[in-house]
């Protein structure tokens, strides 16, 4: 079962411009959101995460919008680097769990 | 990653052979995670753990078992392995729960 529904799956942004990748979950439970980066070879780092008694958090470049009553939360990458060229991943959890079910990912390329 | 190996880094094995993977962390971290990435699926978990002789299973446990006598080591056995098993393998670890995943730079298995 897609607990948690990611897209694009592919992603393709001009160096300076803004990257936005979305996600849906479904289970009310969830209430802790990361966001994950793998560059090739290695294993997802953690970027970024959100929990829902908050609508926005932004760290750098990187911000996370997220809509409670849609269910849905979203990465924006603002002034998209070549460097950013990546595949994301989002992901959801019970808090008290931690054990987090991922989206299928979106694999970002910014051209300079 | 720092604190967290995982081996071997890539296998190749035959149908049917029992393959153990090995996840090993400096962290003294109380949580561990196996997941299986492949294309189109994203990062799905197969087991976890919350302790010494504390382990259960993930969404995708079929054919798969774990094991973990020590804090810092959590196995992963393909009881017999299957092509459908041919994947990369990544473990993860986490304490205290909400503050992200740190993984492992995964195992990269053929069945043959």
């Amino acid at each position: 079962q897609q607990q948690v529904k990611q897209s694009p799956q592919s992603l393709i942004v001009q160096k300076g411009g803004i990257s936005i990748i979305n996600c849906a979950y479904e289970n009310t439970a969830f209430d802790y959101f990361p966001w994950y980066q793998q560059f090739p070879g290695k294993g997802p780092a953690l970027l970024i995460a959100i929990r829902p008694d908050v609508s926005e958090k932004k760290e750098g470049r990187f911000t996370i919008s997220f809509n409670k009553s849609a269910k849905q939360f979203s990465l924006h990458i603002m002034d998209s680097q070549p460097g950013d060229s990546a595949t994301y991943f989002c992901a959801a959890s019970p808090y008290s769990t931690d054990k987090l079910i991922f989206g299928t990912g979106t694999r970002l390329q910014v051209f300079p | 990653d720092a604190g967290i190996t995982q081996s071997p880094r890539h296998k190749v094995t035959e149908t049917g052979t029992p393959v153990t993977l090995r996840c090993h962390q400096t962290e003294n971290h109380r949580y561990m995670y196996w997941y299986r990435q492949d294309p189109g699926h994203g990062l799905r978990l197969i087991h976890y753990s919350y302790g010494v002789k504390d382990t259960d299973k993930g969404e995708v446990s079929d054919g798969y078992s774990v094991s973990r006598s020590k804090t810092e080591d959590f196995l992963l056995t393909l009881e017999s392995a299957t092509s459908s098993q041919t994947s990369v393998y990544f473990c993860a670890i986490s304490d205290p729960p909400g503050l992200g995943y740190t993984f492992g730079s995964g195992t990269r298995l053929t069945v043959v």
